[in-house]
């Protein structure tokens, strides 16, 4: 089965702060999604990346994707107490299964 | 457009009982996923359906079922409730080619 391992699992960081969560696949990526989950909600989509060296951002929010190492990065530039909430990536398998990465959860202090 | 939805948001039951949870997806949707999460072994696919067929499936015992209806509409039925079964239990849609799933907000089933 594939696995999405998830860097750091949790973050804390000072409002206006960037930071950085990785996510890594044990096999190859046929796309890669990002999505952010607030305590007990919906999962809300944030971005898909399908292409190698593809990047993508919205608002504050930057995810790119190197099929090489299997591995997407979503970097957060001068994070805000909205932001803060459960990061999590995606992908699919040939198999036509959905597989979520362990998570990030993160806190940003204002 | 209407996002995702989910019925109902929250529901009690009791070990031994069943429940069946709904999800209307998008407009124009016709794939259904079903997930669930848990804060032990986090987000966990249940199975997919597409035209009313079930396209794929995770691993779960045989308790957990689910049918979708012509109108996309997807149901998920989880018999003889145990306790480990508490979790929210996400939807998500998607059109034919996966372009990006959207999810609904869940549905918290607490088993006591």
């Amino acid at each position: 089965s594939q696995e999405l391992e998830q860097s750091p699992q949790s973050l804390i960081v000072q409002e206006g702060k960037n930071l950085t969560i990785n996510c890594t696949s044990s096999k190859t990526l046929y796309g890669l999604y990002w999505y952010k989950q607030k305590y007990g909600e919906g999962l809300i989509f944030l971005m898909m990346l399908q292409k190698g060296g593809e990047e993508k951002s919205h608002e504050k929010i930057t995810a790119k994707l190197d099929e090489k190492k299997q591995q997407s990065s979503l970097h957060i530039t001068a994070s805000q107490p909205s932001h803060a909430g459960i990061y999590l990536c995606g992908a699919g398998n040939t198999g036509n299964q959905f597989y979520f990465g362990t998570g990030t959860s993160l806190t940003v202090i204002p | 457009k209407a996002g995702v939805t989910q019925t109902p948001r929250y529901l009690i039951k009791t070990r031994g009982q069943q429940v069946t949870l709904s999800c209307s997806p998008i407009s124009g949707h016709r794939s259904v996923s079903w997930y669930q999460q848990t804060p032990g072994q986090g987000l966990q696919f249940l199975f997919e359906y597409f035209s009313e067929t079930q396209r794929n499936k995770g691993n779960f015992p045989g308790r957990f079922s689910g049918r979708q209806f012509s109108n996309s509409r997807s149901e998920m039925n989880v018999s003889t409730l145990e306790l480990g079964d508490s979790a929210l239990y996400l939807c998500a849609s998607s059109s034919q080619d996966r372009a990006g799933y959207t999810f609904g907000s869940g549905t918290r089933l607490t088993v006591v």
